[in-house]
């Protein structure tokens, strides 16, 4: 079983809507928990952070469930330029500050 | 500015070469990494150094051997390169403070590597 799992899409929506993405982590200890976004070809950036009470970043809200071990990505309006490929990542910093990602969602948001 | 760099951003070599990616980060971090991106996506870490020392060094073969001379700088040279090798290799760095249970890291633009 992969350490952290995400559906790989492709997602297509179109301009305006909301998205969802969710993804389940199997190592328990985690302790802090990220959303990363690449673009095709460029290096991945962080999007946000996820915190345990659940966070908003404009459009974006973020949302973690320890006892279910399940983080989810709400993006609401969606634009063109979210196009991307959306990745959840885990940190147990007890192993050197080792980000463990999953394998990305790919987002495709058309006019 | 450019906070992560790495070079060069392509490298088309031939199997059996020994190639080498540089990397450096202008943040004053403390930490850096490599990771290997394959062509199914998946980005994996393959080491980590904490101010020039060694903490991460996961299922790598030999062949791949970091160096970092100072906290600012950690390249990887590459021997005896295969067709497997090919992928897109990231350097990263962050800031990593124990009792902290952040590590949000910083990015470089990747090196394409093909051997072909």
């Amino acid at each position: 079983r992969k350490e952290v799992e995400q559906d790989p899409g492709p997602f297509n929506v179109p301009e305006g809507a909301t998205v969802a993405f969710n993804c389940t982590y199997s190592n328990s200890a985690s302790q802090s928990f990220f959303w990363y976004r690449q673009d095709c070809r460029k290096e991945p950036k962080l999007l946000m952070s996820v915190y345990s009470s659940g966070n908003e970043d404009g459009r974006f809200t973020a949302q973690l469930n320890r006892a279910s071990q399940y983080i989810s990505l709400l993006i609401r309006d969606s634009k063109l330029s979210d196009s991307a490929t959306y990745l959840c990542v885990v940190n147990n910093y007890n192993q050197g500050g080792k980000l463990i990602f999953g394998q990305g969602t790919e987002l495709s948001v058309k006019p | 500015d450019t906070a992560v760099s790495q070079t060069p951003k392509y490298l088309v070599t031939q199997m059996g070469n020994d190639k080498s990616i540089k990397c450096e980060q202008n943040l004053g971090h403390d930490t850096m990494y490599w990771y290997k991106q394959d062509s199914k996506k998946f980005l994996k870490i393959m080491f980590s150094y904490n101010n020039k020392e060694l903490i991460i060094n996961e299922t790598v073969p030999n062949r791949f051997s970091p160096k970092s001379p100072d906290k600012a700088h950690l390249n990887l040279h590459i021997n005896s390169l295969e067709l497997g090798d090919s992928a897109v290799y990231f350097c990263a760095s962050s800031q990593v403070r124990m009792g902290l249970a952040k590590n949000i890291q910083y990015f470089g633009a990747g090196t394409r590597l093909s051997v072909l």
